[in-house]
């Protein structure tokens, strides 16, 4: 299976740049696509799709919102962050069975 | 406005079965492969299984673990996915969303709310 590997948290102030990143244990890309996606989920709440193949913005999601990376090392990053981000970030690839999601980083406030 | 709406959860002893429900709705649920999903408090989800739509033949893939013990299918006249699962363990106590695909791809559009299932004597 592929491994996921993120940081268990990231403190960041209001109106400044979260990076959160995630790695690979094996590479996720395929035909010039990048198999990995990004989730917000709340407590208590469903993961939300945020970005799909790496760096696509899903229906919805504010531009403050972007996802970069290519290979084995991905980053989602949140500029500026709002309160309303405070949330757990997973990533997920989908360049081979079975699916696999990284443990989260959780964004908080400082 | 796509809703995912899961049922069935519960308490069930171990060695015990559950067939949990996912009733759908706000698109036309022919036409997309289908996930479970669950997770366990404070962990990362896990992907169970997929099924896809009818013009592939309905056909289901497995993360290993589960293979054997849970299966998926759906319900197109109905717009509704199942989830069987036999033999249930106490590692198999979580919360279980199903979710939507968009089309073929690998990743999920939309999550329903989630149904908890807890496996205890």
């Amino acid at each position: 299976d592929i491994v996921l590997t993120q940081s268990p948290a990231l403190a960041v102030s209001l109106g400044q740049r979260a990076t959160i990143s995630c790695k690979t244990n094996q590479n996720v890309d395929y035909y010039g696509n990048s198999y990995m996606h990004w989730y917000q989920q709340k407590p208590g709440q469903q993961p939300k799709l945020l970005i799909f193949l790496a760096s696509n913005l899903a229906s919805g999601i504010p531009a403050r919102f972007s996802g970069r990376g290519s290979g084995t090392d991905f980053t989602l990053t949140i500029d500026p962050v709002e309160a309303d981000d405070t949330a757990t970030y997973h990533c997920q690839q989908s360049r081979n069975l079975p699916y696999t999601f990284g443990a989260g980083t959780k964004l908080e406030l400082k | 406005e796509v809703k995912l709406l899961e049922s069935g959860g519960g308490l069930v002893q171990p060695g015990g079965s559950l067939r949990l429900s996912c009733a759908a709705s706000g698109f036309t649920f022919a036409d997309f492969y289908m996930s479970w999903i669950r997770q366990s408090p404070g962990k990362a989800p896990e992907w169970l299984n997929f099924i896809r739509n009818k013009a592939n033949s309905y056909t289901t893939e497995y993360n290993p673990f589960v293979k054997g013990r849970f299966t998926i299918s759906r319900d197109d006249t109905q717009n509704v996915l199942y989830l069987q699962m036999n033999t249930l363990r106490a590692e198999d106590t979580a919360i279980y969303y199903c979710a939507k695909h968009p089309y073929n791809s690998g990743y999920f559009d939309y999550w329903g709310q989630g149904v908890m299932v807890t496996v205890s004597s």
